[in-house]
């Protein structure tokens, strides 16, 4: 089962909301991303953890929070948005095993849109 | 720094008929992977199919198949008896693995006809 689930599937907010995004995966995988993509535009990463540790942090704007409570689990906290962070947001998830060539596997996305 | 190019941003098949997707990538890295990924309008990212470069075999999946040539730095993806359900955003993507982040082509956009 190759399943990344997201929640919710569409989101609107004003820029003085909080909000989170939720993504699960079941597969036993032990590295988990976030993309943000923007209409007719590749993802792009935000962050990735591994093994639950936050290991790469794409320069991403602090209204931007992330969370990996377990191996399962990540959550994106939002805060003090910007119109300009309207945008598909993607999570996807891989192995992250010693020369495991790293498959990820991305939810099918929390529409987002900021007003 | 890894680099992928994708030169077609929109193509068009005909139901039934065979169609070839470019996608050259640049790297100084002598193990690594490629993927392509179909993102349909429903917007959820499915892969389709992988290669690793240590592997000489193209990779197949059904009626997809790739050409792999290391030396060019060129990775196509070949789509036979195209579907309707063919129809989607199509991203070639390269990862060295382990964590590291997957960088994407700018995507070709695939329309099928029946």
């Amino acid at each position: 089962d190759t399943e990344v689930t997201q929640t919710p599937k569409h989101l609107v907010m004003g820029m003085t909301n909080k909000k989170s995004l939720k993504c699960e995966q079941h597969m036993g995988h032990r590295a988990m991303y976030w993309y943000k993509q923007k209409a007719k535009k590749p993802p792009e990463l935000m962050f990735v953890y591994s093994y639950e540790k936050l290991s790469i942090n794409e320069s991403v704007p602090s209204r931007f929070s992330p969370e990996c409570p377990n191996s399962s689990l990540l959550n994106l906290h939002l805060h003090a948005l910007q119109p300009e962070d309207s945008a598909l947001y993607l999570c996807a998830s891989s192995q992250d095993r010693v020369g495991g060539e790293e498959t990820q596997y991305f939810g099918p996305g929390t529409r987002l849109l900021v007003l | 720094a890894q680099t992928v190019t994708q030169s077609q941003p929109e193509m068009s098949v005909q139901e039934a008929e065979t169609v070839t997707l470019s996608c050259t990538y640049d790297t100084s890295e002598s193990d690594y992977y490629l993927f392509w990924y179909k993102q349909p309008p429903s917007r959820q990212m499915i892969l389709v199919i992988r290669q690793e470069a240590y592997k000489q075999q193209n990779a197949t999946e059904n009626r997809f198949s790739v050409n792999f040539q290391k030396a060019a730095k060129s990775f196509s993806l070949k789509i036979s008896d195209s579907q309707l359900g063919d129809a989607a955003m199509y991203f070639c993507a390269y990862s060295r693995g382990a964590t590291n982040k997957l960088i994407f082509g700018t995507g070709t956009l695939l329309a099928v006809q029946p």
